[in-house]
């Protein structure tokens, strides 16, 4: 298995763009987790999903921050529009028993 | 309000010795603790768990020890060696869910 994908890995955007981060999660994992790391707070759980419906999504810090999960094999994380303290590195994980395996994270710069 | 907390952003040890990472947490209802290790540009990815029921967990050069009653819980690596430098993230789960709760992080650098 391929493990976690994300896509695009580097993605530099201007303030008040949209920006899309995609996530593919490993084959027959039910739960997907978005996560942002920054230096100051760490790894922050944004939004959860079970069988692709959103469980919690507490950790989402505002209305700019939206997510999907269409299917089983596919989830986005959208800002828009987006803004220099967006700049973070963002990761996808996913799990079926046991303990969550991350994805490679995109790592986002807002201009 | 950070409720796992790493309070050393970094840490430096020699080969061989001993490198104890610790961790904090405020919220009485996590019953399920663990450590992720994460090197640069790759995803963090699990190293050891412990739930709430136990006091020590061990596997291989890696022990995590948990105090309920502190709060606290360490990550113990023995003997260190250099490929173990990387950033350790703790984390901790609240009882009947899924979700993690990731520390800041603490950059350990083994030094050859």
């Amino acid at each position: 298995d391929a493990g976690v994908i994300q896509s695009p890995r580097h993605e530099v955007t201007e303030m008040g763009q949209e920006v899309t981060l995609r996530c593919k999660p490993i084959s027959g994992h039910d739960y997907l987790f978005w996560y942002r790391q920054t230096m100051m707070r760490g790894l922050e759980l944004l939004i959860y999903f079970n069988n692709n419906v959103p469980i919690d999504d507490s950790g989402m810090p505002e209305d700019r921050f939206s997510a999907k999960m269409p299917n089983a094999s596919f989830s986005t994380l959208k800002i828009q529009p987006s803004e220099p303290r967006d700049s973070a590195v963002y990761f996808c994980a996913t799990r079926v028993r046991g303990e969550q395996y991350f994805g490679p994270g995109t790592r986002l710069t807002v201009t | 309000d950070q409720q796992v907390k790493q309070n050393s952003p970094s840490l430096s040890v020699q080969e061989g010795r001993i490198s104890i990472l610790n961790c904090d947490y405020t919220n009485s209802m996590f019953d399920y603790f663990l450590w992720y290790k994460k090197y640069p540009a790759e995803g963090p990815t699990f190293l050891i768990s412990i739930s709430s029921i136990k006091d020590k967990n061990e596997d291989g050069r890696f022990t995590v020890f948990l105090n309920k009653s502190a709060k606290h819980l360490s990550l113990h690596i023995v003997p260190s060696q250099p490929g173990d430098s990387a950033v350790y993230f703790c984390a901790a789960s609240p009882s009947g869910t899924y979700k993690y709760i990731f520390g800041t992080g603490t950059r350990l650098k083994v030094l050859a």
